[in-house]
């Protein structure tokens, strides 16, 4: 079945560092969802990327559909860009969504 | 703007009670509705889609149901908890294209 395998499962950074998460798919992708989930649980849409490259602020998200991965670069990562990152997949149905595991991410001061 | 709104915020159930949470989305017209399902530390699970009122889609049930009576509405229930209910609720819109899903804030669950 459709798959999306997300690495690593944790990263711990010092302050500054940069910061890179993947995504990879096994099928087709209409576009790829990149979320930052808050300790209380809420999700909060940083990407919506169907291919290409996407920039807001310190953060990256880079679609290769050839490759069959997205990344998510956070540049000069900041104790406050610590917390959990998912991915998720917009595949045949443009109805459900296939998400990744996450990556927990800790920046250390 | 549009806002997406849960309630209630958390719930402490018996098994065997029944249940029901809601949604509203206000400033959009026909969005798609979603429910999602978290356990703890586990992966978001998608349970219902609808794409208009009166219609829901099933992805995985769980012992669940779901219902929208309005167009900026989406109903989540069961007459029966059971223990594996437990976990954070997820409703989130979409429009009709693109299909970039915005979620609200959830409805944490724990039942006894």
């Amino acid at each position: 079945g459709q798959q999306v395998q997300q690495s690593p499962a944790s990263l711990v950074l010092q302050e500054g560092e940069n910061a890179e998460l993947q995504c990879n798919f096994s099928t087709s992708l209409n576009s790829m969802q990149w979320f930052y989930q808050r300790p209380g649980g809420s999700l909060v849409s940083l990407f919506y990327n169907p291919s290409g490259t996407k920039q807001s602020g310190r953060l990256t998200s880079t679609t290769v559909i050839k490759e069959r991965r997205s990344s998510l670069h956070i540049s000069s990562s900041q104790t406050t860009d610590s917390g959990t990152y998912l991915c998720a997949m917009e595949s045949d149905s443009n109805y459900q969504l296939i998400w990744g595991s996450g990556t927990k991410l800790i920046i250390k001061p | 703007a549009q806002t997406i709104h849960q309630w209630p915020v958390a719930e402490i159930k018996a098994v065997g009670s029944p249940l029901s949470l809601g949604c509203t989305i206000k400033g959009k017209s026909s969005p798609n509705l979603y429910w999602y399902w978290q356990a703890t530390g586990g992966t978001l699970q998608q349970l219902f889609y609808s794409i208009t009122v009166g219609q829901v889609e099933s992805v995985v049930q769980l012992n669940l149901s779901a219902s929208r009576p309005k167009d900026d509405q989406f109903i989540l229930s069961t007459e029966k908890l059971l223990l594996s209910h437990s976990g954070f609720y997820l409703c989130a819109w979409s429009g009709t294209g693109p299909y970039e899903q915005y979620f609200g804030p959830g409805t944490r669950l724990t039942v006894l």
